[in-house]
């Protein structure tokens, strides 16, 4: 069964930058494009970053644009998501997932808790 | 930005009966909608895609329908394990929207 394992996240001040990874194992991670999301204490989900199975295709959302940066390596089956200038708004629980358009068996992981504290 | 709007925001209910989400879209999103459950400090599940396809494992007792604005899903016989929060997704264009959950409480 394939799983996802998030790590990275942590307590950080406001301004400063923090590097989330997504673990991937069994599955064929270099054929599924795979989403950020991410949930704030107690808020519903909100879609953060979206990045194809080569990279070709990226996708930021308007809140994380220019500040967020999502890349993979497929070579080692991982994902990342580089957060830099954090804001008091980006504290919330990041989970990787595979995006709901990829036709193999969906993915998610357990999610890592990002706080941004001044 | 498409606005996914979901109701109701809470539902009553008990086991065994038969539950009703909606979700409405801003504009048309054809079929490219998604379901998810998400229980307390689990990341959320997806159960259905593309509006009425259940994803494989996911009990019979769900089931999916609609296209372009406004979209169903529909409960069977609820179990306990069902007591979640259901969010639905649009996934047509980007930013990917959300609706804003509905939790299902015990009567």
């Amino acid at each position: 069964e394939g799983r996802l394992l998030e790590s990275g996240g942590g307590l950080v001040k406001r301004g400063e930058s923090l590097r989330l990874s997504c673990a991937a194992s069994g599955f064929a991670f270099s054929d599924y494009a795979i989403n950020w999301v991410r949930q704030a204490p107690g808020k519903g989900l909100e879609w953060v970053s979206s990045i194809s199975s080569s990279s070709s295709h990226i996708y930021y959302a308007a809140s994380v644009e220019g500040r967020f940066t999502i890349a993979r390596d497929n070579s080692k089956n991982s994902l990342y998501l580089q957060m830099n200038g954090l804001r008091d708004e980006d504290t919330a629980v990041y989970y990787c997932m595979s995006d709901p358009k990829v036709r193999g068996d969906p993915v998610r992981g357990q999610g890592t808790l990002v706080t941004v504290s001044s | 930005d498409i606005q996914m709007t979901q109701s109701p925001s809470t539902l009553s209910t008990s086991v065994g009966d038969r539950v009703t989400i909606t979700c409405r879209a801003s504009e048309s999103i054809s079929g490219w909608l998604a379901w998810y459950q998400q229980k307390p400090g689990e990341a959320p599940k997806l159960l259905i895609y593309k509006a009425s396809r259940l994803e494989a494992g996911v009990p019979s007792r769900f089931s999916g329908s609609g296209s372009g604005t406004d979209f169903t899903l529909t409960i069977n016989s609820l179990q306990p394990d069902d007591f979640a929060t259901y969010y639905c997704q649009q996934y047509i264009t980007y930013p990917y929207t959300f609706g804003q959950g509905t939790k299902l409480d015990i009567k």
